[in-house]
């Protein structure tokens, strides 16, 4: 089992591109969750996704980002329009159940720099 | 609110020494807390958990409800133990994790 996979490691875009951010879960688990975690700072809980649903969405922007986990598939975290305050590691973690029973898996991060 | 703390950013000792990592968290109800750790170019993965009350690679943690604190603690630090540690708190709804600052933590032959 490869573990929770997240590609590219790193990522370069100019401002007003969009971003895709890719995350496989681990072979059998169907949660899957997005942190953020901007310089100096601890992750930050952005959404909370099973199979084609979006559970908790309180930690996204309101605005430019989106996130889905399709039914077949990675999870993508969409990022439009970037600007430069979107720099940062995003985080992908995945489960099999609630996070009470099971626990959480990472991936490497996807290292998001914007010119 | 729902805050972890961690106060210190840097933790230098020396090989050997005992070592504490500080955490307090802001939370009403029961808490779960957590240590995660990163080694140098490895991911973020689990330490330890409190409802286990497990000791992992020598490190311990207790659960202090009256001072909020989930603090960890090894008796005698290890080269191999540099790395970056985090606090972290279940959510409410126990679909999440919120983490602290972090502590990075430099043990020096």
């Amino acid at each position: 089992n490869a573990g929770v996979m997240q590609n590219p490691r790193h990522l370069v875009r100019r401002r007003g591109q969009e971003a895709r951010l890719r995350c496989s879960p681990m072979k059998g688990h169907s949660h899957v969750y997005w942190y953020r975690q901007l310089p100096e700072e601890g992750l930050k809980f952005m959404v909370y996704l099973q199979k084609e649903n979006i559970i908790d969405e309180s930690g996204m922007p309101k605005e430019r980002f989106s996130a889905e986990f399709p039914k077949e598939g990675p999870s993508i975290l969409r990022i439009q329009q970037v600007v430069r305050g979107d720099s940062a590691a995003y985080f992908c973690a995945s489960s099999t159940g609630q996070l009470s029973n099971q626990p959480q898996h990472f991936g490497d991060g996807t290292r998001l720099s914007i010119l | 609110a729902q805050r972890v703390t961690q106060p210190e950013k840097l933790l230098s000792v020396f090989k050997g020494a005992p070592v504490e990592l500080k955490c307090n968290y802001s939370y009403s109800g029961s808490p779960e807390l957590f240590w995660y750790v990163q080694y140098s170019r490895q991911r973020l993965q689990l330490l330890l958990r409190h409802i286990s009350r497990e000791s992992i690679k020598g490190f311990t943690a207790d659960l202090n409800k009256g001072e909020t604190s989930f603090h960890l603690k090894k008796p005698f630090a290890q080269e191999e133990d540099s790395a970056m540690y985090y606090c972290a708190i279940l959510g409410r709804g126990y679909n999440k994790l919120i983490f602290g600052a972090g502590t990075r933590l430099a043990v020096h032959p």
